[in-house]
């Protein structure tokens, strides 16, 4: 069975520090991996997602994750933060591409402080 | 284009009552998808539409819970005999196909007084 660990259910920078949230996951077949962001009264938009080949995946407003298969991790990075990613992350697996159901971590809400 | 709408986007309800969620999806989109957020979680998996069937309701906590997609477009998720413990953000998603990737809506968020 697929499951997903979100390590900080907060985690605060200052506006352009590094961002880093973290992310494991356990699955018992090769993942896909993603990342989606949801700002307050929105839906949840996806950031980033890892199918196959490189591990590094680069996705929208400058964030970036490894798929380290040693680690089973999938942390979330971005080298400057700024005061539009205060959001809330969700870290989430399926079983390839033949799946469809998402299993999500518990969130992780991303302060910035200016 | 437009996106994934939820309607209504609150609800509140007494305990016992019965409601219904509306999803809209995205144009042409085959593949919808209902989740579940409780506070301080991550969307738990429901139901998972193709077409006008049901493919897969294995996330559907209890018989109350029932979902319709009747043209294969828009969906309804029905609670009967709502509980508090029913208070949550409900999430419904759509994509072009199986295992494509998931455009969420809004969401609605129930509350049971």
């Amino acid at each position: 069975a697929q499951s997903v660990t979100q390590l900080g259910s907060h985690v605060s920078v200052s506006e352009g520090a590094l961002v880093l949230l973290r992310c494991n996951y356990s699955s018992s077949v090769p993942p896909y991996l993603f990342w989606y962001v949801q700002y307050p009264n929105q839906g949840l938009q996806l950031l980033l997602k890892y199918t196959t080949g490189a591990t590094l995946v680069k996705g929208i407003n400058g964030f970036e994750a490894e798929f380290k298969k040693s680690e089973t991790s999938f942390h979330l990075t971005k080298p400057s933060a700024h005061m539009s990613d205060a959001a809330e992350y969700f870290c989430a697996v399926t079983k390839g591409d033949s799946s469809y159901k998402l299993i999500f971590g518990s969130g992780t809400r991303l302060l910035v402080r200016p | 284009g437009a996106g994934v709408s939820q309607t209504p986007s609150n609800k509140v309800t007494e305990k016992g009552k019965y409601v219904e969620l509306r999803c809209d999806p995205i144009s042409g989109h085959t593949a919808l998808y209902w989740y579940r957020q409780s506070l301080g979680q991550g969307p738990e998996f429901l139901i998972y539409f193709q077409g006008t069937g049901a493919a897969d309701d294995s996330g559907l906590p209890n018989d109350r819970f029932f979902a319709v997609r009747p043209e294969g477009s828009v969906s309804t998720l029905k609670i009967q005999r709502t509980e508090r413990g029913d208070s949550a953000v409900y999430l419904c998603a759509s994509s072009s196909g199986t295992g494509g990737e998931q455009y969420f809506g809004p969401g609605t968020r129930l509350t049971v007084t």
